[in-house]
């Protein structure tokens, strides 16, 4: 069954810095990755997803696929306040998407 | 306008009564989903619909029941609620099983 796991379970970073936001997983059969966020007391909401190895970007959020070093990355450009959020990575797992368990960002003013 | 409904969002109960949460979406998804959500954590997967009868159990099944009847429509049932599964309780639905998922706003349950 997919495994997904995220590092670190929480970040604390400057505005304007650059955020990494790391998952590892255990099933490279896997044809589906996002990355979901959540404010705090809202419900999760799909970010990006990818479906082949590589990068794909949009505005300051970049994603990048490693399918052979079961790896998966979240990158945000110009971390603002409004970026302080839980970030939940996403995999398929047999019929399903396994979520892991969250990174709490929070981007200090 | 894609959209994913709770009611109720919040909801307050004495131990051993039963909770009935219902889920609406009007994007005609297949697959639809229960998740709880506890303080500091991730989501975990309580039911997942594949299909109107069809549902399979998730990582956390114990303790809760579900039905679907109507595409658009998936409820959780607590049968004799208990004090630990106060919690936030997500409905999501997603085209199929391997994609994008939209979340409902959530339900707050507070068992007493």
């Amino acid at each position: 069954q997919q495994k997904v796991q995220q590092s670190p379970e929480s970040l604390i970073v400057p505005e304007g810095a650059m955020t990494s936001l790391n998952c590892t997983f255990s099933d490279s059969a896997s044809q589906y990755f996002a990355w979901y966020r959540q404010h705090s007391g809202k419900a999760p909401k799909a970010l990006m997803s990818i479906f082949s190895n590589g990068e794909k970007e949009e505005g300051r959020f970049t994603i990048h696929l490693n399918k052979a070093s079961l790896h998966f990355s979240l990158h945000i450009r110009d971390s603002q306040p409004s970026d302080s959020a839980l970030y939940l990575c996403a995999g398929t797992g047999g019929y399903k998407v396994v979520f892991g368990s969250g990174t709490r960002l929070l981007v200090s003013p | 306008d894609m959209k994913v409904t709770q009611m109720p969002r919040y909801l307050i109960k004495r131990m051993g009564e039963n909770v009935l949460l219902e889920c609406g979406q009007d994007m005609s998804h297949e697959t639809m989903y229960w998740y709880r959500q506890d303080p500091g954590l991730g989501l975990q997967l309580i039911y997942i619909s594949y299909d109107v009868d069809s549902n399979s159990e998730g990582d956390i099944p114990k303790g809760y029941r579900v039905s679907r009847k109507k595409r658009e429509h998936f409820s959780l049932i607590l049968d004799s609620a208990k004090t630990n599964q106060t919690s936030v309780y997500f409905c999501a639905s997603s085209r199929d099983s391997q994609d994008t998922q939209y979340f409902g706003p959530g339900t707050r349950l507070l068992v007493l």
